[in-house]
């Protein structure tokens, strides 16, 4: 069974750091490219990052360029978010998805608050 | 980086077939094949429904459609369901490794 399963979101205060986590299972995970996407309490889903099968790519969303870093251990068949300077319209919950240019299995999401 | 516009709201009576509209630009929805579709249910991460404009997915049920006219996307639920109550992104790809959703249409069964 393919599975995705997110951990690392935690409440941190404004201008912290944390750092995301997307454990696979399931599939070959060094066949495909995956994605972050984000949904803000009551709000709709917003694409965060993705990162190419190999890593040598990535690609952000204006809102986190600069802030926020994808990356990748395909030994561990697993993915990573790196979030800096937080901020609070950075609450959101947090999913990764395996993806071609749609996203076809997603996680169960890990949530993120920045508040003081 | 803008969402795509979608209706807020939907709604139709079981059997009947609604369509909801995802309206880009050609940067995006214009210029690529690669409109998707997702559904999600309160509480549940989203899942794909269609995927590169009209195709669907195995399992997804085939009263489930997808078209495409310049830069507006459309998704057809045909014998609506009492199930199909949920919110519905469109997502597309917008070039350079970006994709940008739509914002969202909210579904009711009457």
């Amino acid at each position: 069974e393919v599975q995705l399963v997110e951990s690392g979101g935690v409440v941190v205060q404004p201008g912290g750091s944390l750092r995301l986590s997307c454990a696979t299972s399931g599939f070959t995970f060094d066949d495909y490219a995956m994605r972050w996407v984000r949904q803000a309490p009551g709000k709709g889903l917003e694409w965060v990052s993705l990162i190419t099968w190999d890593g040598g790519s990535t690609y952000y969303a204006d809102s986190v360029k600069g802030r926020f870093t994808i990356s990748r251990d395909n030994s561990k068949n697993s993915l990573y978010l790196q979030m800096n300077s937080l901020r609070p319209e950075d609450t959101a919950l947090y999913y990764c998805a395996r993806s071609y240019y749609y996203m076809d299995v997603w996680g169960k999401g890990t949530p993120v608050t920045v508040s003081s | 980086q803008s969402a795509l516009t979608q209706p807020a709201s939907v709604s139709g009576s079981p059997g009947q077939s609604i369509t909801i509209s995802c309206t880009g630009t050609r940067s995006d929805v214009g210029g690529y094949n690669y409109v998707s579709w997702y559904q999600q249910h309160p509480g549940k991460a989203p899942k794909v429904m269609i995927y590169d404009v009209t195709k669907r997915p195995s399992g997804v049920s085939n009263r489930f459609s997808g078209s495409k006219s310049g830069n507006t996307a459309s998704l057809t639920i045909s014998g609506l369901q009492a199930e199909d109550e949920a919110d519905y992104y469109c997502c597309s790809y917008a070039g350079s490794g970006t994709s940008v959703f739509g914002t969202g249409t909210k579904v009711t069964v009457l």
